[in-house]
């Protein structure tokens, strides 16, 4: 089936700093992604959605890179502050009825 | 608002007992689905539906039953629950191949 690699598994930075995150994916025929957001002991909140047209998305103090010849994803985050700690994972959808998630990303913020 | 919600939010089973996972979307979504959690897995799918009264199986259904009695309304069913399906199950509803939204899980422990 397809896949979707994210990495890395556990990032830490310092408040302030920049973070991050990509997933790389299999299915050619992938034309919308999603990042979401997981603080701990709560269920995953949708933090963007990018379609294929778009190669940039800015949102919520994120941007989200998509390199479609290299069936690239990226979640850039610019400035991290507290509030940011969290797991995060992407999810890839296509043709199928079903999205592909990674295995997610634990980013933890340090003062 | 739209919502997902799940029942119950953490329970304790025997092992070979049956346990029944209740999820209920207001969000009036074709889609619905049951996810497990584990540490270093990510998300991984167990049934989804795209119609009442129909199921399909996801990547890991072994253990498990699903059923869609109504539009808004998923169950999961574990008819001899073991030590391994320890977990915590999150349902979700989309439109088509739209993002999903998630509930707030069940924290289910098997002992």
């Amino acid at each position: 089936g397809e896949q979707v690699e994210q990495r890395p598994p556990h990032l830490s930075v310092r408040e302030g700093d920049s973070a991050v995150i990509t997933c790389t994916y299999t299915d050619p025929n992938s034309y919308y992604f999603f990042w979401y957001k997981q603080e701990p002991g709560a269920s995953l909140q949708l933090l963007m959605k990018v379609f294929s047209s778009t190669e940039i998305n800015e949102g919520q103090g994120f941007t989200v890179l998509l390199n479609k010849k290299d069936k690239r994803l990226s979640l850039n985050l610019t400035a991290a502050h507290p509030g940011d700690s969290a797991a995060y994972f992407c999810a890839q959808g296509g043709g199928a009825d079903r999205l592909t998630f990674g295995k997610g990303t634990q980013l933890i913020i340090q003062p | 608002e739209a919502a997902v919600t799940q029942s119950p939010r953490s329970k304790v089973a025997v092992t070979g007992g049956k346990v029944t996972l209740s999820c209920h979307q207001t969000n009036n979504h074709d889609y619905m689905y049951w996810y497990r959690q584990d540490t270093g897995h990510g998300l991984r799918l167990i049934h989804y539906s795209y119609v009442a009264d129909s199921t399909e199986k996801g990547d890991i259904p072994d253990g498990y039953k699903a059923s869609r009695p109504s539009q808004e309304n998923f169950s999961l069913i574990l008819e001899l629950a073991s030590l391994s399906q320890t977990a915590v199950y999150f349902c979700a509803s989309s439109w088509t191949l739209g993002e999903q939204y998630f509930g707030p899980g069940t924290r289910l422990t098997v002992l």
